[in-house]
């Protein structure tokens, strides 16, 4: 595998379900990133992992809680999630530690639909 | 805080014409730009960016682009566009010293033959 992969690619779950997304970098990177992106709308970062250690929440609610078990994964664990967060979500990282002028390397993302 | 308008949300060019994306920000000093490029059910690839210097920047794929400051605008250009060119392309803003990166919404490509 290279790049950044992201398991699963396609998840639909009702809103009491509790599931997980993965993440991956085969890159050596120290900083992941989750964003959210909805259609026609901006990217939303919602967490940036800086070995490990979490730079950044930006407000999200507590029925998504990132895990980040070392500096190549990174998990979402999602809990009675509400039909607003169906949304496609992307993983990202990146070689230094997190900061904006990093390139970031993207995955395919995992496209959620909450029932 | 740092903010960033793509004014257009779907472009269509015939293949063999040139594009040009338009990307507006907001930002107090000169920020960090960045076009980010996504194809049908893939990640984001990154096109190319801007930190200082040079205001022409070249990059991937034959891509340009330009930050002028007094516009305060950093616009993509592409002289001859090829069908594989067909993506969403999205402009970036990010202050120095900060972790955080806003993208704009996106502007759709379609090229027809």
């Amino acid at each position: 595998e290279t790049g950044v992969t992201q398991t699963p690619r396609h998840l639909v779950m009702g809103m009491t379900n509790k599931k997980s997304l993965k993440c991956e970098q085969h890159l050596g990177h120290n900083a992941m990133y989750w964003y959210k992106q909805s259609a026609k709308k901006p990217l939303e970062l919602m967490f940036v992992y800086n070995f490990k250690e979490q730079t950044e929440n930006n407000s999200v609610p507590s029925r998504f809680s990132p895990e980040c078990p070392n500096s190549s994964h990174l998990f979402l664990h999602l809990h009675t999630l509400q039909p607003e967060d169906s949304a496609l979500y992307l993983c990202a990282s990146s070689q230094g530690n997190g900061r904006a002028r990093e390139t970031q390397y993207f995955g395919p993302g995992t496209r959620l639909l909450v029932l | 805080a740092q903010s960033v308008t793509q004014p257009d949300i779907h472009i269509t060019v015939s293949e063999g014409a040139s594009l040009e994306l338009r990307c507006n920000y907001s930002y107090g000093a000169t920020p960090y730009l960045f076009w980010y490029v996504q194809s049908p059910g893939q990640g984001l690839q990154l096109l190319l960016k801007y930190f200082s210097g040079d205001t022409l920047v070249q990059g991937i794929k034959g891509f340009e682009a330009e930050f002028k400051r007094s516009q305060s605008s950093f616009n993509l250009r592409k002289p001859s566009v090829h069908w594989s060119d067909a993506a969403e392309y999205f402009c970036a803003v990010g202050a120095p010293n900060d972790y955080k990166l806003s993208f704009g919404a996106g502007t759709t490509v379609t090229v027809r033959a």
